[in-house]
């Protein structure tokens, strides 16, 4: 049963313009939203997170929007640039006094493509 | 500032070897551990995390180990590796201040692993 869901596995998006990476989960517990940006044969990094009291959270060029009645987040790049182009997970994690050991669960990934 | 060290950073091995693998945290205490693997193509799949030394929880039955023989540092270990066992091997860590914890795990730079 996968409870995170990344329904694109590949996006190419044209640079200067935006990019919007979807995910949508099952588990209706899920109280923290996470996006990790991953280059090949390198570690993710941690990006940007939403908690669920909140729709939206901006950082710098990065926004993410969470909307909890369709159990769905998106990742926003404005603009996109050719940096960019990477693989982006998305994670969620239920309250942490629920979760033993704070674990995450991780979508299978959307490579995304900026081409200059 | 805390940083995350995995080694060696590729390792070739032959059916039926041993594996150990090292990762070890520098800058924070006490942290949750985890091992991730991420087999081609595919998304991170959890191996093993760890709330404290000696304390390991397994999450998917197979024939790898972990251990914590110190605060800050996790260990991966296989008696004989399989074929299956080839793939992007990460190690990461999250602050483990209990419920005021956050929420955000940091990886470290991966072990690639072929198994022939």
């Amino acid at each position: 049963d996968q409870q995170v869901k990344q329904n694109s596995p590949s996006l190419s998006v044209q640079e200067g313009r935006i990019s919007i990476l979807n995910c949508d989960y099952t588990n209706s517990m899920f109280d923290y939203f996470l996006w990790y940006k991953k280059y090949p044969a390198e570690g993710p990094t941690f990006l940007i997170s939403i908690s669920s009291i909140k729709d939206k959270n901006e950082d710098g060029r990065f926004t993410v929007f969470l909307n909890k009645s369709a159990k769905h987040l998106s990742l926003h790049i404005v603009p996109s640039q050719p940096g960019d182009s990477a693989v982006y997970f998305c994670a969620a994690s239920t309250p942490l006094e629920y979760n033993q050991g704070g674990k995450l669960i991780f979508g299978q990934g959307t490579e995304l493509s900026v081409k200059p | 500032s805390q940083t995350i060290h995995q080694w060696p950073a590729t390792l070739v091995q032959p059916v039926g070897s041993p594996l150990s693998l090292e990762c070890t945290v520098e800058g924070t205490s006490n942290p949750n551990l985890y091992w991730y693997r991420q087999a081609a193509g595919r998304g991170l799949q959890l191996l093993f995390y760890s709330v404290g030394i000696g304390q390991i929880s397994s999450e998917v039955p197979q024939n790898l180990s972990a251990s914590r023989p110190q605060d800050r540092q996790f260990i991966l270990s296989s008696k004989k590796l399989l074929l299956s066992d080839s793939g992007f091997y990460l190690c990461a860590w999250r602050r483990g201040s209990g419920l005021a914890g956050k929420y955000e795990q940091y990886f470290g730079p991966g072990t690639r692993l072929t198994v022939t």
